[in-house]
């Protein structure tokens, strides 16, 4: 059972367009929903994160969108730029363990 | 601040033999660290929950006799991949919950293993 589901599987956006990533999860007791983005051989590293107490967060050209009774949250990236490829991962988790469950993954590509 | 890092970043090992990988936070202590394996392009899969002084928690469908998990210090995790197999070769990350209540975990670089 995929507890977080992650759409598009890839995106192709051109250098100055929005990129938009959407997450769904089931579990309703997921309280920290972050985002990460991942370059190849590489780890994850945070990019932004959002709590169900909130409906927007955003820093610098990134802004998480929360819908809590659609149990959905999307990343925006304004103004994308080539360096902004990789592949971008949403996650959840509750306070009672921090475990994440991650999404599958959206391949981004910024073409110049 | 809140850097994780592994080592080695890269190992190649033959059929049989065993690997260690270790996980270290460098500037925070970490009570508990994730250990995660990631298969090309696919995404992570938790395999654990290693907290400091205790027996790590395994997810189902991992085998804890082959992934050996020590988290000695507050600083240190070691995964050691016991007997490794070809199937075995993967991409192992590991991350640190920061510690602070907020949830945020940071990860490490990551370790190729190749298994011949």
């Amino acid at each position: 059972q995929q507890q977080v589901k992650q759409s598009p599987q890839s995106l192709i956006v051109q250098k100055g367009g929005i990129s938009i990533i959407n997450c769904a999860y089931e579990n309703t007791a997921f309280d920290y929903f972050p985002w990460y983005q991942q370059f190849p051989g590489k780890g994850p590293a945070l990019l932004i994160a959002i709590r169900p107490d909130v409906s927007e967060k955003k820093e610098g050209r990134f802004t998480i969108s929360f819908n809590k009774s659609a149990k959905q949250f999307s990343l925006h990236i304004m103004d994308s730029q080539p360096g902004d490829s990789a592949t971008y991962f949403c996650a959840a988790s509750t306070g009672s363990n921090y475990k994440l469950t991650f999404g599958k993954g959206t391949l981004l590509t910024v073409n110049p | 601040g809140a850097v994780v890092s592994q080592h080695p970043s890269w190992v190649i090992c033959k059929s049989g033999t065993s690997v260690k990988i270790e996980c270290r936070s460098l500037d925070f202590q970490a009570t508990t660290m994730f250990w995660y394996r990631q298969f090309p392009k696919q995404s992570l899969m938790l395999m654990a929950t290693s907290n400091e002084g205790s027996k790590a928690t395994y997810e189902q469908g991992v085998e804890k006799d082959k992934f050996l998990i020590n988290h000695a210090s507050l600083t240190l995790s070691t995964l050691t991949v016991t007997s490794a197999h070809p199937e075995d070769s993967s991409f192992y990350i590991c991350s640190a919950d920061a510690g602070t209540g907020s949830n945020e975990q940071y990860f490490g670089p990551g370790t190729r293993l190749t298994v011949t």
